[in-house]
């Protein structure tokens, strides 16, 4: 069972745009940034996302995060086939004194 | 560019003691600005944050981990280790190391909140008799 919650799976058809929700408690994304991960199959995860909504250089501006409360979301739009992986958030929880990650979404791209 | 490679024996038995190393190349371990980590990932499932060391050999664990976990850096070889005492089958997985980044104050990383970037490709550690 992960701290953090996401929805096991999604999809969407190209050029769609999809989200994929995190959801925790105030002594994780209630008081720290969100990171996301992007785990393309058969590879190790990559910095999608970090602080909310930061991108690192290199990652298309169609991927973006946001945060609200003690939930987060990463919002990909002109969804490509080169986009199915499993997504992950992350976050510092103050109560458990350890990086917390969701369980993981896989997308499919139909 | 920065790169992170594990290495160590893909088989450890039960109730032994597995070992790893990342070797840091591209830039140097002795940074102010990152701590460095473990990560893992049993087959099939989600990530699990190990723990964390900086270049001075200050660490913190997972306390789901800690009584197990022992991290060590050795900024002379640029290279970072991972010791996880009397494992089981559930401690098969692929283990990844990566740089942390985080909050700085005046220049120095602080523990805590940060992400994980890059990371190494994994390695794949069963255990098993």
């Amino acid at each position: 069972q992960s701290v953090l919650t996401q929805p096991p799976s999604a999809s969407g058809t190209p050029g769609q745009r999809v989200t994929i929700s995190c959801s925790g408690s105030s002594s994780n994304i209630g008081s720290n940034t969100v990171n996301w991960y992007q785990q393309l199959p058969g590879t190790a995860p990559k910095l999608l996302i970090y602080s909310n909504n930061q991108r690192p250089s290199g990652v298309p501006d169609r991927f973006s995060g946001s945060k609200s409360g003690t939930s987060a979301s990463l919002a990909i739009s002109g969804l490509q086939s080169e986009d199915e992986a499993d997504y992950y958030c992350a976050a510092w929880d103050d109560s458990l004194n350890a990086v917390v990650f969701g369980g993981g979404t896989k997308l499919t791209v139909l | 560019q920065l790169q992170l490679q594990e290495s160590g024996p893909g088989l450890v038995k039960p109730s032994e003691t597995l070992s790893l190393t990342c070797t840091v190349s591209g830039g140097s371990i002795s940074s102010s600005s990152y701590y460095w980590g473990w990560i893992r990932q049993p087959p099939g499932k989600g990530l699990e944050w190990i723990g964390s060391i900086y270049y001075s050999g200050s660490t913190y664990y997972n306390p789901s981990l800690k009584s197990r976990v022992t991290i060590s850096v050795d900024t002379s070889k640029n290279q970072f280790s991972l010791k996880l005492s009397s494992v089981t089958a559930a401690d098969t997985a692929v283990y990844y190391c990566a740089r942390r980044w985080g909050i700085t104050i005046f220049g120095v990383v602080t523990p805590g909140p940060g992400w994980f970037d890059p990371w190494g490709q994994g390695t794949l550690v069963t255990v098993s008799s």
